[in-house]
C-alpha cells in the first residue's frame, strides 16, 4: 500500500515568514497533489504535479509555490505567510490516470498550519 | 464549476443502528461524473472507501454502499448497522467524465463527521 508522509505535522508561523511543507511518497506514483481544508469546506486543490520537475496550478494557487525535485518529494512553499493561510494541508499521490478507470489518490495524514 | 454538498457536518448514531450520510452534486461537464466516498480515521490520511464510475450503479465496501442516482444527482452513503470503529469523517467527491476539463481533479464535499455511540 502507498505510504505518504508529511512534515511537519504541526507548524506555527508568523505573518510574513516563509513556510515549507514537505511530502514524501514511497510508492513511485507519478502524480502528487497539495490540498487545503478549512472548516466547512471540502478539500481544495492548490498545486499538483505529473512528475519530477513539473508543477501545475490547481484551483487556489495564489500565495503558494510548489516544487517537485524528485519522484518521491513534493513541497508546498508559502513565501510570505498570512493568517488566511491557516488551515490543514493534505498531500496525496496517485498513478497517472489515462483511462476511464480511476487511479486512486493516497493521502498523507495532514499538516496543521497556524499563521499568527 | 463542479460542486459537492454534504448537508450534515456531524452525525451521531448508536451502535448497530442504520446510517445515511447525504451527498448531492452539481457537475458542469457534458456526460456523467465519477463519484467517490473517502474516509478519514483519526490521525490518518483520507482513504478511498468506494467508487462508482458509471451512472446508475451501486458501489459497496466494508458494509457501506452508495447508489449513483443521476436523476436526483445524489450519492448517499448508507450502512445497515454501524460499529464504533466506523467513527470517522466521510467525504463525498466527484471528478469530471473521461476527457472532460475536470477529469484530472477531485472536487470534495465539506465532510461529515460520524460519531458512533456504544
Amino acid at each position: 500500500e502507498a505510504a505518504v508522509t508529511q512534515s511537519p505535522r504541526n507548524k506555527v508561523a508568523v505573518t510574513g515568514g516563509k513556510v515549507t511543507l514537505s511530502c514524501n511518497q514511497t510508492n513511485n506514483h507519478n502524480n502528487m497533489y497539495w490540498y487545503r481544508q478549512d472548516t466547512g469546506h471540502g478539500l481544495r486543490l492548490i498545486h499538483y504535479s505529473y512528475g519530477a520537475g513539473s508543477t501545475e496550478k490547481g484551483d487556489i494557487p495564489d500565495g503558494y509555490k510548489a516544487s517537485r525535485p524528485s519522484q518521491e518529494n513534493f513541497s508546498l512553499i508559502l513565501e510570505l505567510a498570512t493568517p488566511s493561510q491557516t488551515s490543514v494541508y493534505f498531500c496525496a499521490s496517485g498513478d497517472a490516470d489515462w483511462g476511464a478507470n480511476y487511479a486512486e489518490q493516497f493521502f498523507g495524514p495532514g499538516t496543521r498550519l497556524t499563521v499568527l | 464549476g463542479d460542486s459537492v454538498t454534504q448537508t450534515e457536518g456531524q452525525v451521531t448514531v448508536s451502535e448497530s443502528k442504520s446510517l445515511i450520510i447525504n451527498c448531492t452534486y452539481s457537475a458542469t461537464s457534458i456526460g456523467y461524473p465519477n463519484l467517490f466516498w473517502y474516509v478519514r480515521y483519526p490521525g490518518e490520511g483520507l482513504q478511498l472507501l468506494l467508487k462508482v464510475i458509471t451512472a446508475g450503479q451501486k458501489g459497496s465496501s466494508r458494509g457501506f454502499e452508495a447508489t449513483y442516482n443521476k436523476e436526483a444527482t445524489s450519492f448517499h452513503l448508507q450502512k445497515a448497522s454501524v460499529q464504533e470503529s466506523d467513527s470517522a469523517v466521510y467525504y463525498c467527491a466527484l471528478r469530471g467524465p473521461f476527457l472532460s476539463g475536470s477529469f484530472n481533479k477531485l472536487t470534495f464535499g465539506a465532510g461529515t463527521r460520524l460519531a458512533v455511540c456504544p
